[in-house]
């Protein structure tokens, strides 16, 4: 089993805040990717990270994939209340499964 | 163009009875995936398809799950027997290859509730 645990699991800021996600595992991941769920919605696909070391922004996101290819983290600066919702990490281990973190529930409060 | 439908968007079953859970992916995906998430919860894979190589079925929690894809297009998420636990949203997604390096386009889930 290839597991993804994302730390904090809840996490509730005050709009402007910066704030910090994880993505850790045992596991060597060919590729990372980011993922943001609304209410009542699938996940929708934030960015993919496939080489070690590798920094991606995204305005106000910036994704980080670990040099061992076995974490990632996910860097918000100046919150927005709509950056509010579910984020999920998800590692692909070859070339086929896509497995998914525990996720964690981000509150960005006005 | 449409992305990835499911139908139906909710369902209320009692314990015991089969359901079926539709998925429709995007036109052209060779890959589709169903996940089961419980509420608030993470994403726990259930089955991948992907052209017409062999299902990987290593999601699957019993062997009351089972599903098909017809014709490379259209799948159907088979639950026997259904269980009160079995209770949560199932959600479907495409992609246009398999595994991380491809975007998975995701429908909106069906809720089973299992009373």
């Amino acid at each position: 089993t290839q597991l993804l645990e994302q730390s904090p699991q809840f996490l509730s800021i005050q709009e402007g805040e910066n704030l910090t996600v994880y993505c850790n595992s045992s596991s060597v991941f060919s590729s990372l990717q980011w993922y943001r769920q609304e209410p009542g919605e699938g996940p929708v696909l934030l960015v993919t990270v496939v080489t070690g070391g590798e920094v991606k922004k995204l305005k106000r996101l910036t994704f980080q994939f670990g040099d061992a290819r076995k974490d990632s983290s996910l860097h918000i600066t100046a919150a927005q209340p709509g950056d509010t919702g579910l984020y999920l990490c998800a590692g692909a281990p070859g070339a086929n499964n896509l497995f998914f973190g525990t996720g964690t529930r981000l509150t960005v409060i006005p | 163009g449409a992305g990835v439908s499911q139908s139906p968007s909710n369902k209320v079953t009692e314990k015991g009875k089969d359901v079926e859970l539709r998925c429709d992916p995007i036109s052209g995906h060779t890959a589709l995936y169903w996940y089961r998430q419980s509420l608030g919860q993470g994403l726990e894979f259930l089955i991948y398809f992907q052209g017409n190589s062999a299902p990987d079925k290593s999601g699957l929690p019993s062997d009351r799950f089972s599903a098909e894809r017809t014709g490379g297009s259209v799948s159907t998420l088979t639950i026997q027997r259904t269980q009160q636990e079995d209770s949560a949203v199932y959600l479907c997604a495409s992609s246009s290859g398999g595994g991380g390096a491809y975007e998975q386009y995701f429908g909106p889930g069906t809720r089973l509730t299992v009373t």
